[in-house]
């Protein structure tokens, strides 16, 4: 079963516009990760912010982690058509294994 | 090859057919994962291995299922007598060591989807 909810489930914006996605999970945690989908394609890692972390940055993404709330955020600026895809959050554990529990997901569509 | 690569890339099996689906991780990689997607999900793990050992298989849907990773590089996932819930698409993800430690973050294959007619 999965941990992770995510919301929107989708979301549909205008390039140039941001675009926020939400995760809530129910366990403890070693770390947050976050992978885009391609229709039809393998998960790419995003980025990874660890349990002690609240804020993380790479590029046009903002990773945010409230452990007391279980919650994260993923925000993408000025997204492109290119941004295209599916969203999926995962968790690692505090065993540190590498399994990850993975939410729903969140299908966002930028428009040109 | 630089990436992590899966074949077959789609698979179509009968009702009640053995299927083997192999992974070909990142060469080095220590540890190897595989997920199950159904359409519309996010993967689910299944089981995972660091070199030839299975130290987790928890995600296994059944004792139908069966990984094996005997020279700690390629895997094969196995599916006996498939059944049509068993369609979905298959992951296989790698991940390696940095320093020493392992690094957090997994690489995916392409996934070979599974349908079962």
């Amino acid at each position: 079963s999965q941990q992770g909810e995510e919301d929107p489930q989708a979301l549909s914006i205008q390039e140039g516009e941001n675009a926020t996605m939400n995760c809530s999970y129910k366990t403890s945690i070693n770390n947050l990760q976050w992978y885009r989908q391609n229709s039809g394609r393998g998960l790419v890692h995003l980025i990874l912010i660890r349990s002690n972390e609240r804020e993380k940055h790479s590029g046009r993404l903002r990773v945010t982690l409230d452990t007391s709330k279980k919650s994260s955020s993923l925000l993408i600026t000025a997204s492109r058509a290119a941004d295209t895809a599916s969203y999926f959050c995962a968790t690692e554990g505090a065993s540190n294994t590498g399994k990850l529990i993975f939410g729903q997901g969140t299908t966002l569509q930028v428009k040109p | 090859g630089a990436g992590v690569s899966q074949s077959p890339r789609y698979k179509v099996a009968k009702r009640g057919q053995d299927v083997a689906l192999r992974c070909d991780p990142i060469s080095g990689h220590v540890s190897l994962f595989w997920y199950q997607q159904a359409l519309g999900q996010g993967p689910e793990f299944l089981t995972y291995f660091q070199n030839e050992a299975q130290l987790d298989k928890s995600g296994l849907p059944s004792d139908r299922f069966f990984a094996e990773r005997p020279e700690g590089s390629v895997s094969t996932l196995k599916i006996q007598r498939t059944q049509q819930e068993d369609s979905a698409v298959y992951l296989c993800a790698s991940r390696g060591e940095r320093g020493g430690f392992l690094n957090n973050e997994q690489f995916f294959g392409p996934g070979t989807r599974l349908t079962v007619l």
